[in-house]
């Protein structure tokens, strides 16, 4: 079975510092992979996915991905962090052929210091 | 698109009692999903319908849940019996049918089971 890793279960990071979360899946064939974000109280938002082996992918609100095959990886990075991404982060992983049975990370909570 | 739609938000119930939960997903969206999320996890799938057949659910969904999408429209997620372990926030998610057609969330319903 599928599972995904988040390691990181809280980082804290200053307005306009850089920001990577980090995310490794273990699957025996390339998946699809999803970062979603989780403000308090409310459902998901899709960032960004990832279905066609691109090393690079490029989300919405300024995020991207990179995916490194070989460390079975999908890391998000922002280069500039505002105070209204704080919130919680989930990586997920879709078996190959779908996207809707998604097993998902513990998330990473991003706390954003002003 | 107004986006998919859940109600309650929050739902108290003393064990024993019965709770009914309700989503609209996307017009356009012929799938639709529930997950099950605890506090300081990720989301777990629970089952999920294209159209008003239910095609796939998880073991957590055990006899006292049932999922109805009577007519391919919006769904119903009954817990009978609750007991304090069903305390989580339920989410619904809705997509196109396309494999690679990702997810898109409701804001969930919080139940709370004393």
């Amino acid at each position: 079975a599928q599972s995904v890793t988040q390691p990181d279960i809280h980082i804290t990071v200053s307005e306009g510092a850089s920001l990577e979360l980090r995310c490794n899946y273990s699957y025996g064939a390339t998946p699809y992979l999803f970062w979603y974000v989780q403000s308090p109280g409310q459902g998901l938002q899709l960032l960004l996915k990832e279905f066609s082996g691109d090393t690079l992918v490029q989300g919405i609100k300024g995020f991207e991905a990179e995916f490194k095959r070989s460390q079975s990886s999908f890391n998000l990075r922002k280069p500039s962090v505002h105070w209204s991404d704080a919130a919680e982060y989930f990586c997920a992983v879709g078996l190959t052929g779908t996207a809707s049975k998604l097993t998902f990370g513990t998330g990473t909570r991003l706390q954003v210091t002003l | 698109d107004t986006g998919v739609s859940q109600d309650p938000r929050h739902k108290i119930t003393k064990r024993g009692q019965n709770v009914t939960f309700r989503c609209d997903p996307i017009s356009e969206h012929n799938r639709l999903y529930w997950y099950r999320q605890t506090l300081g996890q990720g989301p777990e799938f629970l089952t999920y319908f294209q159209n008003e057949a239910q095609l796939e659910k998880s073991r957590l969904l055990s006899d006292r849940f049932s999922a109805e999408r009577p007519k391919g429209s919006f769904s119903t997620l009954e817990i009978q019996r609750t007991e304090q372990g069903d305390s989580a926030m339920y989410l619904c998610a809705s997509s196109f049918e396309l494999n690679n057609s990702p997810l898109h969330f409701g804001n969930g319903t919080r139940l709370t089971v004393t």
